[in-house]
């Protein structure tokens, strides 16, 4: 079971706002950097923020990331068809001396 | 351009062992911290393990730790996994994946800038 919570699920209309939180600890979030990939059907993950807020080249501006204390999310503005995947955070945990994910949440356009 | 080729997945009875590579080009391999994640079929991401640089300093995801060993080989731009006492619940698709910023020392990050396109393990009777 994975130490960083998130919504297993998120929707939105195309141009609407949406933002997928995740909960971890003072071990994981609380002291490290939050990290957020993409992942599209049958696909490898994709770097989408990094740094808690930095996007690599590439990435629209419309996904943006954020942190504060123990939680961060991730927005995604200007919703897309193309935007329908599933999202996952991650930090190191300095506790289990490794990295975690989150259980991930699922992006529908409808 | 990156460019992360795993490959050595396939099907294994539970109790035995398989050895992944990561066959990497396009950057100073050296230089970068490398990591195996892995997906259980329909499941989320999980993290398995990181090798820096040298190979020295390695990291495991306590599901792991003392029956999977994560090395590299410099000189072939290569990163390998070798996975003994195989349980069912190891089976999913293994990716690896390249360090984006982390090119001196140890980086307690989860910073995955390219992978690979995975390769499955089956790990059943």
């Amino acid at each position: 079971q994975s130490v960083l919570s998130q919504p297993p699920s998120a929707s939105g209309t195309p141009g609407q706002r949406v933002t997928i939180s995740c909960s971890g600890s003072s071990s994981n979030i609380g002291n490290n950097y939050v990290y957020w990939y993409q992942q599209l059907p049958g696909t490898a993950p994709k770097l989408l923020i990094y740094t808690n807020n930095l996007r690599p080249s590439g990435v629209p501006d419309r996904f943006s990331g954020s942190k504060s204390g123990t939680s961060a999310s991730l927005a995604i503005s200007g919703l897309r068809s193309e935007d329908e995947a599933d999202y996952y955070c991650a930090a190191w945990d300095d506790s289990l001396r490794g990295g975690v994910f989150g259980t991930g949440t699922k992006v529908t356009v409808v | 351009e990156v460019h992360l080729v795993e490959s050595g997945g396939g099907w294994v009875q539970p109790g035995g062992s398989l050895r992944l590579s990561c066959a990497a080009s396009g950057f100073t391999f050296s230089l970068y911290g490398m990591s195996w994640v892995r997906q259980a079929p329909g499941k989320g991401l999980e993290w398995v393990a990181i090798s820096y640089g040298s190979g020295h300093d390695t990291f495991y995801a306590d599901s792991v730790k003392g029956r999977f060993t994560i090395s590299r080989d410099n000189s072939k731009n290569t990163l390998y996994l070798q996975m003994n006492s195989l349980r069912a619940e190891d089976t999913a698709i293994y990716y690896c994946a390249k360090d984006g910023r982390c090119t001196n020392g140890v980086c307690y990050t989860v910073d995955l800038d390219s992978w690979g396109q995975g390769t499955l393990v089956t790990v059943s009777s």
